[in-house]
């Protein structure tokens, strides 16, 4: 069984702030996605990464994927309370296209405050 | 737009009880799954449906079953709950069975209780 870590599992933040959540992992995944989880709802995608090394923006939003497809990094800059959620991490393989299925990681809870 | 349904949204039930949970798609997918979600441990799978017409376990099947009724509904049966079944569980689907970047679209969860 493929384990992902996520750290830390709990960030109370000032709005404005900056902050990094870290998804890590022993075992090699062909593709990594991020969820975000509002309280009450379900997980939404906010963006999938496949290649190592590979950097997406997704407005105040920037996500990593390592150079060995093991880990993955979050950067949230200027943080504002709509940014609080729990933020998941879910790698996929270690081959695509297969029945392989998706690990989800252990949870990022943040909270920002006004 | 309706995406994924799930019904009920709470129930408790007591130990030795069956229940079934219910999930709907409007979205045409292929698959579908159910995870737990319990605090500290993410989302873990269930069961999960790659196709209409087939069904597998995932990682803690334990206590459960599933029937795949037809492309758009895919059940969870709780033959006789105990209180380590209490949690919320989500029902998602996707377009594709594993596959590069396949997305997961969520219900809101179901939270059960099991006294």
């Amino acid at each position: 069984t493929q384990l992902l870590e996520q750290s830390p599992q709990f960030l109370s933040i000032q709005e404005g702030e900056n902050l990094t959540v870290y998804c890590n992992s022993s075992s090699v995944f062909s593709s990594l996605q991020w969820y975000r989880q509002e309280p009450g709802e379900g997980p939404v995608l906010l963006v999938t990464v496949v290649t190592g090394g590979e950097v997406k923006k997704l407005k105040r939003l920037t996500f990593q994927f390592g150079d060995a497809r093991k880990d993955s990094s979050l950067h949230i800059t200027a943080a504002q309370p709509g940014d609080t959620g729990l933020y998941l991490c879910a790698g996929e393989g270690p081959l695509a296209g297969t029945a392989s299925k998706l690990t989800f990681g252990t949870g990022t809870r943040l909270q920002v405050t006004l | 737009n309706a995406g994924v349904t799930q019904t009920p949204k709470f129930q408790v039930l007591k130990t030795g009880q069956s229940m079934t949970l219910q999930c709907a798609q409007d979205m045409n997918h292929n698959s579908m799954y159910w995870y737990r979600q319990d605090p500290g441990m993410g989302l873990r799978l269930i069961y999960y449906s790659a196709s209409e017409g087939t069904t597998d376990k995932g990682e803690v099947p334990n206590g459960y079953n599933v029937s795949r009724l037809n492309k758009r509904e895919f059940s969870l049966r709780l033959e006789s709950a105990a209180p380590s079944q209490t949690s919320v569980y989500f029902c998602a689907s996707s377009e594709l069975w594993g596959g590069l970047g396949g997305e997961l679209f969520f219900g809101e969860g179901s939270r059960l209780t099991v006294l």
